[in-house]
């Protein structure tokens, strides 16, 4: 099957610094990449999703500010936690499709970065 | 709105036992689709089985079953001889489409499983 990496795999940053999460599509060209949040025990809840080369799209609720998307090539997408603050830890899991946003059956997820802000 | 419901938070199961974790979903479109994943402690989230709304028979992945009962809006998964390593976090998910025209997935809540030995 696909393979979807991540890095870092975790990362421990203090408090109003800046971390960036990769998610790369090692294998196939994704034109469609999904940005999930994961709190401990709970499940997954969807951030936002982003077309190649087109600004991403933000679940309500979700800070764009904070949380920026960019997805500049077909194999790499970077999410970056800004000013990050302790409420901001979590797991953080990137998936890509490799049909426009269309197949969710061929989405593919990332093995998640876990953010820690002391 | 859609939602994905998972009524059992955790269930403990003897190995080489069959077990059932249950899914309940809501939506008033005619075309959706549902999905299981696995999530082991690592964290990763592994693809188990997909069941579109209009596939006449219930799909199965190996050990893996998907019992659809689309009149009573569930999709249950259905793992026979559980073995050890199927001790994990169980997701039931459903595709929808968002007002911007792309699909995402709604997760339920999850089911801790966990095969006694």
């Amino acid at each position: 099957g696909a393979v979807v990496s991540q890095h870092p795999s975790w990362v421990i940053c203090k408090s109003g610094t800046s971390v960036k999460i990769e998610c790369r599509s090692l294998d196939f060209q994704a034109t469609t990449m999904f940005w999930y949040r994961q709190f401990p025990k709970q499940s997954l809840m969807l951030m936002a999703t982003s077309n190649e080369g087109s600004k991403a799209t933000y679940e309500q609720g979700v800070e764009k500010d904070k949380f920026l998307i960019n997805h500049a090539s077909l194999t790499l997408s970077t999410l970056t936690v800004t000013s990050a603050h302790p409420e901001d830890s979590s797991f953080y899991i990137c998936s890509a499709a490799s049909v426009p946003s269309r197949s969710l059956y061929e989405q593919y997820f990332g093995p998640g970065t876990r953010l820690t802000v002391t | 709105a859609q939602k994905i419901t998972q009524t059992q938070p955790g269930m403990f199961v003897q190995e080489k036992e069959a077990v059932t974790l249950d899914c309940t979903y809501d939506t008033s479109d005619p075309s959706y689709g549902l999905f299981w994943y696995k999530q082991p402690s690592s964290g990763e989230m592994i693809f188990l089985i997909y069941q579109g709304s209009y596939d006449q028979q219930n799909a199965t992945e190996g050990r893996y079953s998907l019992n659809f009962q689309k009149a009573r809006k569930s999709a249950n998964l259905v793992i026979s001889a559980s073995q050890l390593g199927d001790s994990a976090m169980y997701f039931c998910a459903m595709r929808e489409v968002t007002n911007f025209g792309n699909e995402k997935l709604t997760f339920g809540t999850g089911t801790r499983l966990t095969i006694i030995p």
